[in-house]
């Protein structure tokens, strides 16, 4: 299967200060990807659609402000958390779309732990 | 509304014993993917249907892709303490993001 890195794997931040997480399609070339935030024990909730060369699409409550996304190239994308609160403490995982005949696949970064202090 | 239902919601069974998780909706959708999820990591995808009662298998592992490819099911054989996880079905249509169930967190107990 197609492999997406992430990085950093975890972070601790100080309240106020922006992190950035960076998505990467290893060997294979992804147009969009996508940004989740997983809670404890719950499922995968979608934050925004990232375009490679346009503006990501932001879900329903989600501050575009806040969350702010880069697609630069076609195997990255950059999640920036903008301000950090605790509140933001969570486990972001970014996917990416293979895409293959008939179909598209999503895998799925390993995902990193941000911890708002 | 939640477009994909997954049942059962938590399972807690004996190591060696049988078990299906189920994928239920009232949509078709044209492709359904299966992932794993172990606590910290990010979802591993299993499988990918496509066609209206495709079956896979992976090892001990069945797939099926429901006719009117609404529904799937994931059926484990013998299970063992390794598929203790997190078992997420996902619907797509083209290039738009995946409608995820709520999951099915499977405990196997030695």
């Amino acid at each position: 299967g197609a492999v997406v890195s992430q990085h950093p794997s975890w972070v601790i931040c100080k309240s106020g200060t922006s992190v950035k997480i960076e998505c990467r399609s290893l060997d294979f070339q992804a147009t969009t990807m996508f940004w989740y935030r997983q809670f404890p024990k719950q499922s995968l909730m979608l934050m925004a659609t990232s375009n490679e060369g346009s503006k990501a699409t932001y879900e329903q409550g989600v501050e575009k402000d806040k969350f702010l996304i880069n697609h630069a190239s076609l195997t990255l994308s950059t999640l920036t958390v903008t301000s950090a609160h605790p509140e933001d403490s969570s486990f972001y995982i970014c996917s990416a779309t293979a895409k293959r005949e008939e179909y598209n696949e999503q895998f799925f970064g390993p995902g990193t732990r941000l911890t708002v202090l | 509304t939640q477009l994909l239902e997954q049942s059962p919601q938590f399972l807690s069974i004996q190591e060696g014993e049988n078990l299906t998780v189920y994928c239920n909706s009232s949509s078709v959708f044209s492709s359904l993917q299966w992932y794993r999820q172990e606590p910290g990591e990010g979802p591993v995808l299993l499988v990918t249907v496509v066609t209206g009662g495709e079956v896979k298998k992976l090892k001990r592992l069945t797939f099926q892709f429901g006719d009117a490819r609404k529904d799937s099911s994931l059926h484990i054989t013998a299970a063992q303490p390794g598929d203790t996880g997190l078992y997420l079905c996902a619907g797509g249509w083209g290039n738009t993001p995946l409608v995820f169930g709520k999951g099915t967190r499977l405990s196997v107990i030695a």
